[in-house]
């Protein structure tokens, strides 16, 4: 079974960069599409971005300028860092796995990691 | 971007009754379209597929139609464990974009 698992401070300072990685375990990790997603009860789910083990990555407009994902297939992980966080970043972050046969949706969640930007 | 906006806010059923959600594209997305459901504390999980095609595990109850702009989530005869939010999502355009949710409460 495919399980992904969200890791970093859950505490960040306003301007400060908010570094997220998520562990993969079971499945394969080379051939997948990983994404980044968050939610706020204002904002509902917002997309950031997504990578792939060519290096390709493409993220959301709104964010991209502050935005950059990697992957580490060697760990089976990868990560996020948002720079300048302001309290807007506020959210629960969400790692997941684009479903195969329809890519561009997500099969498999991690659980969701509560990141909060305040001094 | 493409904007998809949820029918109704919520919805009040009771176990047994048919539910019909709703979500409407700000442009036609062919049938990029896919359902979640979301329970309080957990992440979201894939119900639905490029509109009508259920994901792996998903009880027959749950179906899906539509194409281009329009869409519907429908469950046939509500469950208590399908008390939950609902989302939908395209896949059509960059970004992703997310409806903003149906709320499906008990009555």
């Amino acid at each position: 079974q495919v399980h992904l698992q969200e890791s970093g401070p859950r505490l960040v300072k306003p301007s400060e960069t908010l570094s997220l990685t998520c562990t993969v375990s079971g499945g394969s990790f080379g051939t997948y599409y990983w994404s980044w997603i968050r939610q706020t009860a204002g904002k509902g789910l917002e997309w950031i971005g997504r990578s792939y083990v060519s290096g390709s990555a493409r993220y959301n407009p709104s964010l991209k300028s502050r935005v950059t994902m990697s992957l580490d297939t060697s760990k089976k992980q990868f990560s996020l860092s948002l720079r300048s966080a302001t309290s807007a970043d506020t959210a629960v972050y969400y790692c997941a796995r684009e479903y195969s046969p329809a890519a561009g949706s997500f099969e498999f969640w991690g659980q969701g990691i509560l990141v909060t930007v305040s001094s | 971007e493409i904007v998809l906006a949820q029918s109704p806010a919520t919805l009040s059923l009771s176990p047994g009754e048919r539910a019909t959600l709703s979500c409407r594209a700000s442009q036609s997305i062919s049938d990029y379209l896919t359902w979640y459901q979301q329970k309080p504390g957990q992440p979201p999980r894939l119900l639905i597929f490029d509109a009508s095609k259920r994901a792996t595990g998903i009880p027959a109850r749950f179906s899906g139609s539509g194409y281009g702009t329009d869409f519907t989530l429908t469950i046939s005869s509500l469950e208590p464990e399908d008390f939950a939010v609902y989302y939908c999502q395209q896949r059509d355009d960059w970004p992703r974009t997310f409806g903003q949710g149906t709320r499906l409460e008990v009555k």
